[in-house]
């Protein structure tokens, strides 16, 4: 079992506001970071650290953390966004990593 | 932006190891990890090693069948994983510095397991 939790799927219209959390005890230590996944493709990092957003990533991309949950937030929902988001971090101990079992995001 | 460059597809019977390697196009000074994804599966982190220490840490469920390396003169980190079984049938990933600053990920390497 996974130390940290997603909601297994949802969904948005396209050019409106998601949010995808993910809880876990060791974020309150511990920042997240947040994958994009689409099928046949290698994770993409869209943020980490305290909100910290790659080169390259749409600023629609925002994260943030609150006690024991993080979330990634999309504004403005585009199609090519619609794939699986999961998020990762270290577990309790500190000395592993560990990810969520991933949100499907779909955009309608 | 460095490159990632992974070993190729591989299928092995049960019982068997295989061993990917991730050959990197500078000097290893992150942490490199290792993630695998199953059909239909989601990812699952498998283990990491500090280039520096050459000490690797593994993931509880993998701690008695993965080993993590690497070669300094030729810049690869090498994953090797033994007991295989078809539950194992997965896409490997290297990645460095996983989730941080110098995040960056090799293609994937497809395993397969069957008889």
């Amino acid at each position: 079992s996974s130390e940290l939790t997603q909601d297994p799927a949802v969904s948005v219209a396209l050019g409106q506001t998601v949010r995808v959390t993910c809880q876990g005890d060791s974020l309150r230590v511990y920042y997240a970071s947040w994958f994009q996944k689409k099928p046949g493709q290698a994770p993409v990092l869209v943020m980490y650290g305290k909100n910290v957003r790659p080169s390259g990533i749409p600023d629609r991309f925002s994260g943030s953390t609150s006690g024991t949950t993080s979330s990634l937030t999309i504004t403005g929902a585009q199609a090519e966004d619609e794939a699986d988001y999961y998020c990762n971090s270290r577990d309790s101990s500190g000395d592993r990593w560990v990810f969520g079992a991933g949100t499907k995001v779909t955009v309608l | 932006q460095v490159q990632l460059l992974q070993s190729g597809a591989e299928v092995k019977k049960p019982g068997a190891s295989v061993k990917v390697s991730c050959k990197t196009s500078e000097h290893i000074k992150f942490y490199m990890h290792w993630v695998r994804q199953a059909p239909g599966q989601g990812l699952e982190w498998m283990g990491n090693i500090n280039p520096t220490s050459g000490s690797a840490t593994y993931a509880h469920i993998f701690q008695d069948r993965v080993t993590v390396t690497t070669d300094s003169s030729s810049n690869t980190v090498f994953m090797e994983l033994r007991g295989l079984r078809s539950e194992d049938t997965a896409v490997y990933y290297c990645a460095r510095d996983l989730g941080a600053t110098r995040d960056n990920w090799g293609p994937g390497t497809l395993v397969i397991v069957s008889s």
